[in-house]
């Protein structure tokens, strides 16, 4: 299994809502990352969660609240959004985080409304 | 930390031609390069990638070179088909840091 995936592939959230993005993955990966990308951007790094614990976070607004339960599963909270918070969010995985690759999920495209 | 530049922003070919996209990174300590292609809608798949102690490397029509001294790497597509138009975007990694991507190049393929 190479897959990355992620539920759901679409959501509409009020900007009151509380919305959770999932993302799993049964490589075996030991690094995981959540990644946001606007129209004709190059995805931008929120999270990084190494052997599932949080090793960096760019400097997110606290409505997005990362979470790793387990080395598989890898979630994003939504609280209180903005409208400028529509994007694609992509989830991510790597053996670890030396030189190899990064498999991407599907993503999830978020509109806020 | 570091910084990775891409160029052209966007490139139209004939189908058939080649395209050649090039990008360059400021950290020497940046030793892993990965390419990856997004169609509209979908997910960054990689396409090709290469580590700071190969120069080269050929992947059927795809190919990346890398130059360590002037920290630069290319991605030359030959014989190209309107199934490479995507937006491509090339990457670097410093050994436990993360990827930094270029802004990307919108490749067209023109039939």
């Amino acid at each position: 299994d190479t897959e990355v995936t992620q539920t759901p592939k679409h959501l509409v959230m009020g900007m009151t809502n509380k919305k959770s993005l999932k993302c799993e993955q049964h490589m075996g990966h030991r690094a995981m990352y959540w990644y946001k990308q606007k129209a004709k951007k190059p995805p931008e790094l929120m999270f990084v969660y190494s052997y599932e614990k949080l090793s960096i976070n760019e400097s997110v607004p606290s409505r997005f609240s990362p979470e790793c339960p387990n080395s598989s599963l890898l979630n994003l909270h939504l609280h209180a959004l903005q409208p400028e918070d529509s994007a694609l969010y992509l989830c991510a995985s790597s053996p670890d985080r030396g030189p190899t690759e990064a498999f991407f999920g599907q993503g999830t495209r978020l509109t806020v409304v | 930390g570091e910084n990775v530049e891409q160029h052209p922003s966007t490139l139209s070919v004939q189908e058939g031609d080649s395209a050649v996209i090039k990008c360059t990174y400021s950290d020497s300590a940046s030793n892993y390069f990965p390419w990856y292609k997004q169609e509209l809608g979908k997910r960054p798949q990689l396409i090709i990638d290469i580590r700071s102690n190969v120069g080269e490397k050929k992947d059927q029509r795809i190919a990346v070179t890398l130059n360590k001294t002037a920290k630069h790497f290319s991605l030359h597509i030959t014989e190209t088909q309107p199934e490479d138009s995507a937006v491509y975007f090339c990457a670097a990694r410093v050994y436990g840091q993360n990827f930094v991507f270029g802004p990307g190049t919108r490749l067209s393929v023109l039939p």
